[in-house]
């Protein structure tokens, strides 16, 4: 089974507008965190936003906020105010069991496109 | 410094080749990763180091051999490679345990195996 499910292969957005990247997880550990990366088509891979399982707030970083839903075991990525640099490859991702492993488990990513 | 270094940014090697990628982090972490990714996949676990001694190993082939000579250095020495071995190289570092936190990313190898 699916640990993270990325369900939207591609996503588009308007400049300026508002997008939401959907993410599921399935674990039975009671401790795990969630991350969202973005990767450009230069490759490299960065941090956005990190949610612990038992963070009791949303997670937010500037634009990047997280919708954590953890009875529905969703952790979508809001981006607010898309900008053109916002086009690349969004991946979320889940490292389960906190502190007795550092492996991280990704979805199959989203490609989002924002057009002016 | 908040940066993850990789070289070559791109590498061709022919199948009896043997090669080396290297990866490299001030930060002070002290767990550093190789990934394997293909093209439109996610990025796939090798290897992970943790205090400079190999912690996880995914069943990755034995032509690929990973070496940590000091906390910041991590390399990946390649030998008698596969065409479908082609794939972008990606190094990580994270602080490690106890605080298992986020990884931080170099910009990849771009290798191709002719």
């Amino acid at each position: 089974a699916q640990k993270i499910t990325q369900t939207q292969p591609g996503m588009f957005v308007q400049e300026k507008e508002a997008v939401t990247l959907d993410c599921t997880y399935d674990t039975s550990d009671p401790s795990y965190g969630l991350f969202w990366y973005k990767q450009p088509s230069s490759g490299e891979m960065i941090f956005l936003i990190y949610q612990g399982s038992y963070d009791q707030q949303n997670a937010t970083e500037g634009r990047y906020s997280l919708n954590f839903q953890k009875a529905r075991k969703s952790a979508n990525l809001v981006i607010s105010a898309s900008q053109l640099g916002d086009s690349a490859m969004y991946f979320c991702a889940m490292r389960e069991g906190l502190r007795n492993t550092d492996k991280l488990i990704f979805g199959t990513g989203t490609r989002l496109q924002v057009f002016p | 410094d908040t940066e993850v270094t990789q070289t070559p940014k791109h590498l061709v090697m022919g199948m009896t080749n043997k090669k080396s990628l290297k990866c490299e982090q001030h930060m002070g972490h002290r767990a550093m990763y190789w990934y394997k990714q293909k093209a439109k996949k996610p990025p796939e676990l090798m290897f992970v180091y943790s205090y400079e001694k190999l912690s996880i190993n995914e069943s990755v082939p034995s032509r690929f051999s990973p070496e940590c000579p000091n906390s910041s250095l991590l390399n990946l020495h390649l030998h008698a490679l596969q065409p479908e071995d082609s794939a972008l190289y990606l190094c990580a570092s994270s602080q490690g345990p106890p605080k298992y936190n986020e990884q931080f990313f170099g910009p990849g190898t771009r290798l191709t195996v002719l």
